[in-house]
């Protein structure tokens, strides 16, 4: 079955700019979280998506948000972008709410480069 | 507050010889801890899941045990191959709240031939 797709793979954008990205889970698949990944920090949970509705969210500023569609496909949006929103940002799918104790299935990332 | 600590230098290990590598934590009440792989500009890879109330898990080559007591985890590959070169990341859910998994940092195996 197909895995989680992210697009674009890769992006320059300008300070101060906005920015979408998306993912599609794995059919089926009903939650979806957004991470960031920084050398200096890691892994860092954004926020996740579940039947539509934000349902956790991580300790973020307002400028990142998210929505999730009624076919669980999600967007992140950035806006105002600073340099230090460079990073890959990652988006993975799980079957049911963690309570289920499902791993993520990850996509491949899009690499946001803020020049 | 809440740490999550995997070893930040690279573990160097020959063909064959089985790598373990350690993830420690402080502060939490786990529900669960994964492991997964992640290999240069990919998304991490889930590799396997060990509840709290389990001592061990394998999956072929793998195995994971988790001490509650010690608040830790270790990960062990067997009869490692250059293709497990890669960084190896654990996450914890802990219970009582979202379960949501915080990541490690992620030690980096390298497996020489």
């Amino acid at each position: 079955k197909a895995g989680v797709t992210q697009t674009p793979r890769y992006l320059i954008k300008t300070r101060g700019q906005q920015v979408t990205l998306s993912c599609s889970p794995i059919s089926g698949h009903r939650s979806v979280s957004w991470y960031q990944q920084t050398p200096g920090q890691g892994l860092q949970f954004l926020f996740e998506y579940f039947s539509e509705t934000q349902r956790n969210k991580g300790n973020f500023p307002g400028r990142f948000s998210g929505r999730q569609f009624s076919n669980s496909r999600s967007e992140m949006n950035v806006s105002t972008l600073e340099l230090g929103d460079s990073a890959l940002y990652l988006c993975a799918s799980s079957l049911t709410s963690w309570q289920g104790g499902d791993g993520y299935t990850f996509g491949s990332g899009t690499r946001l480069t803020v020049v | 507050s809440q740490k999550i600590e995997q070893n930040s230098e690279a573990l160097n290990i020959q063909e064959g010889k089985t790598a373990t590598l350690t993830c420690n934590y402080t502060n939490y009440s786990p529900a669960y801890l994964q492991w997964y792989r992640q290999d240069p500009g990919r998304g991490p890879v889930f590799l396997l899941l060990i509840r709290e109330n389990e001592k061990e898990k394998r999956k072929e080559r793998l195995k994971v045990t988790f001490d509650t007591t010690l608040k830790q985890s270790l990960f062990h590959i067997t009869a490692s191959q250059p293709a497990d070169s890669a960084t190896y990341l654990c996450a914890l859910s802990a219970s009582g709240g979202s379960y949501i998994p915080t990541f490690g940092r992620g030690t980096s195996l390298i497996v020489h031939p």
